[in-house]
């Protein structure tokens, strides 16, 4: 029973294209996060959401737009894919309410763009 | 600007032998520091730490933290080659709600 789960797990798309990736968690949390993992293995927040809400827009480029329908789910959308892009794209979620929890992490999405 | 500094970067050390990683930030708005193990996927959580001089244990791997010289470090004593990951810290910023990474130590343990 996977507590935080992505897909696609692996992505290898051209530049110039358009690609979603799409995270659900079953944990019940209020907070769901989009981190990216570079090359160097750095682990920088992109944006969250709360209820919904998003809560941190963090410099992210106007080409990716996050979507959350309901407070189980968080998608990522990016549009004209640039080699920059290349990186591990982890979801996680947390419970913040009364006060912040650990975050949980989805397994990783390797997005590879050529 | 929110700035984690952990070292070593990399650790190469034989099993059975006791390590200790580093941890320094510097962050607005500090609520809590996280430890985070990362193998293959996913970082899994070892610890939080919210209070100064209070040490936290689990198994081989302990935790502590100093709030006045900002900085933390994780303890493993006995080391096993499973122990072998990148081993990540992260401050987490009230109000934010959100985790600072360093950019992780990779610790190899030789069997």
């Amino acid at each position: 029973d996977t507590a935080v789960s992505q897909t696609p797990k692996y992505l290898v798309t051209q530049m110039g294209n358009d690609k979603s990736i799409k995270c659900e968690q079953n944990l019940g949390h209020d907070t769901m996060y989009w981190y990216k993992q570079d090359s160097k293995k750095f682990l920088k927040i992109m944006f969250s959401y709360n209820n919904k809400e998003l809560i941190i827009n963090e410099t992210v480029p106007n080409r990716f737009s996050p979507k959350s329908p309901d407070k189980a789910h968080l998608n990522l959308h990016i549009n004209s894919l640039e080699l920059g892009d290349s990186a591990v794209y982890f979801c996680a979620s947390s419970h913040t309410s009364g006060g912040a929890g650990e975050l949980f992490f989805g397994e990783g999405s390797r997005l590879t763009v050529l | 600007e929110d700035k984690v500094v952990q070292s070593p970067l990399s650790l190469v050390v034989h099993e059975g032998d006791t390590v200790t990683l580093n941890c320094s930030y510097e962050v607005t708005n500090f609520r809590s520091l996280l430890w985070y193990k990362q193998e293959k996927k996913a970082p899994t959580f070892l610890f939080m730490l919210t209070s100064s001089g209070i040490e936290k244990k689990s198994g081989r791997l302990s935790s502590i933290l100093d709030k006045k010289e900002l900085f933390s470090i994780l303890n493993i004593t006995a080391t096993q080659t499973g122990d072998s990951a990148i081993y990540l810290c992260a401050p987490l910023i009230q109000g934010a709600q959100k985790l600072v990474f360093g950019q992780g130590t990779r610790l190899t343990i030789n069997p």
